[in-house]
């Protein structure tokens, strides 16, 4: 079947390590996105990518980067410069041309707990 | 800035009855809204989308509402089942957006037997 696939489901981090969540999508959309999501708060971009090897920081990027080699993945590394990475996150993907038009398809999530 | 704010923050509802959510946004113009479902741990799943000159959308038991003037949105869950329960945002996408989609907080519903 068609969708997007994000792993882990779960994470547990050390702090100061960096970690690398996957994402992955066969739905061939072009778009891809990560956003976080925090308890009471609505969905914030981290990053996107419109096409491959091309990416643009969204509002929270700082302490993650990510990477597009390829069409179908998206990853998000959360790095030890991320302050307050305990968090979930969503990846999403949209097929081309305008956003107006073009349905966001999400993944499960991966919940990232730093102890 | 643009921003979009949900109410109540959360809700709590016997299975059976209706409820209506509340979505009120500031970006404008904008292009569509959408509605969405997030099951607890789960990834949100799109249940309703409407342009800026649609009144009304439906998909089963839910019913979304959207009144441009007064940039307010609703959602009404009829005859609520254990299966309701879950977040429920809303998503309000500019004509300008670019990549930059506008989410509210969301609204937690939870349907007790």
């Amino acid at each position: 079947d068609g969708g997007i696939t994000q792993s882990p489901k779960y994470l547990f981090r050390k702090e100061g390590q960096n970690v690398t969540l996957s994402c992955e999508q066969n739905l061939n959309h072009d778009a891809m996105y990560w956003y976080r999501q925090d308890p009471g708060q609505g969905l914030r971009l981290i990053y996107y990518s419109q096409i491959v090897n091309d990416f643009q920081k969204g509002d929270i990027a700082e302490g993650y980067s990510v990477s597009r080699e390829k069409k179908e993945s998206f990853p998000l590394t959360v790095t030890s410069a991320q302050k307050n990475p305990t968090a979930f996150y969503l990846c999403a993907s949209r097929s081309s041309g305008r956003v107006s038009t073009g349905e966001l398809f999400f993944g499960e999530g991966s919940r990232l707990t730093v102890l | 800035k643009n921003q979009v704010e949900q109410s109540p923050q959360s809700l709590i509802i016997l299975e059976g009855k209706n409820c209506t959510l509340q979505c009120n946004y500031t970006v404008s113009p904008f292009s569509n809204l959408r509605w969405y479902k997030q099951d607890t741990g789960r990834g949100p799943v799109s249940l309703t989308i409407m342009t800026f000159s649609e009144n009304t959308k439906s998909n089963g038991r839910y019913t979304a509402t959207l009144d441009a003037d007064t940039k307010q949105s609703s959602l009404h869950i009829t005859a609520s089942q254990l299966s309701d329960s879950a977040s429920y945002i809303c998503v309000v996408i500019p004509n300008n957006a670019g990549n930059m989609l506008t989410f509210g907080g969301g609204t937690r519903l939870m349907v007790k037997p």
